[in-house]
């Protein structure tokens, strides 16, 4: 099956610096998301981008399927966006497949 | 009100027990899923659902059970806990792009 990886496994950024997160999956996929787990252990919706690219605000998303990666921006970043992002896909079949997550911290 | 609920929200059992975690969805997808988050590591799908005849098993199916009751409605059993099964259980539906996850169990077996 699919293997999704994301990186960097931790990030600890200062309130207002910018920050990319990656992510690879090991075979073409026809579904692909975003997610941000809270402190509270709730998980976000941010983006789905089997391809191309999304805005909504601070945040957006690539996902450049014919190379298997996607990346997320987050912009001018807030002590809110504290938490764990997951890039989530699926390959064929419509079992999402999780990566192992990017753990946030962003200092005040 | 949610889209996708889970019930109970926390809950502490012991070691032995029998416990049922319930998921219900007012989305009207087909598919739903049942995953497990342990700490570091990302969700890993325990069973899924592509309508109530349909059911497997997914990567940790060992210990669990599932049983869907309705479109709406998918339960995840523990028959016997074990305190290796202590973890965060989401459930989730699809409509086959987008996944919906509900907001989580927070199970304890000790």
């Amino acid at each position: 099956g699919i293997q999704v990886e994301q990186s960097p496994p931790d990030l600890i950024l200062q309130e207002g610096a910018n920050s990319t997160l990656r992510c690879n999956f090991s075979d073409s996929v026809n579904n692909l998301q975003w997610f941000h787990q809270n402190p509270w252990g709730q998980l976000i919706n941010l983006f789905y981008i089997p391809s191309g690219t999304k805005q909504n605000g601070r945040l957006s998303a690539t996902t450049v399927a014919t190379e298997r990666y996607s990346l997320l921006y987050i912009s001018s970043s807030q002590t809110t966006d504290s938490g764990v992002y997951f890039c989530a896909a699926t390959s064929g079949t419509y079992k999402y497949i999780f990566g192992t997550g990017t753990r946030l911290k962003v200092l005040a | 009100d949610a889209d996708v609920t889970q019930t109970p929200r926390n809950r502490i059992t012991k070691t032995g027990k029998r416990i049922m975690l319930e998921c219900s969805q007012t989305k009207g997808h087909d598919r739903m899923y049942w995953y497990r988050q342990d700490p570091g590591l990302g969700l890993r799908l325990i069973y899924y659902s592509f309508d109530v005849k349909d059911i497997n098993k997914g990567e940790i199916s060992d210990g669990y059970s599932v049983s869907r009751q309705a479109q709406a409605k998918f339960s995840l059993s523990l028959e016997s806990a074990i305190p290796n099964q202590t973890a965060l259980y989401f459930c989730a539906t699809s409509e086959g792009r987008r996944a919906f996850f509900g907001q989580g169990t927070r199970l304890t077996v000790v």
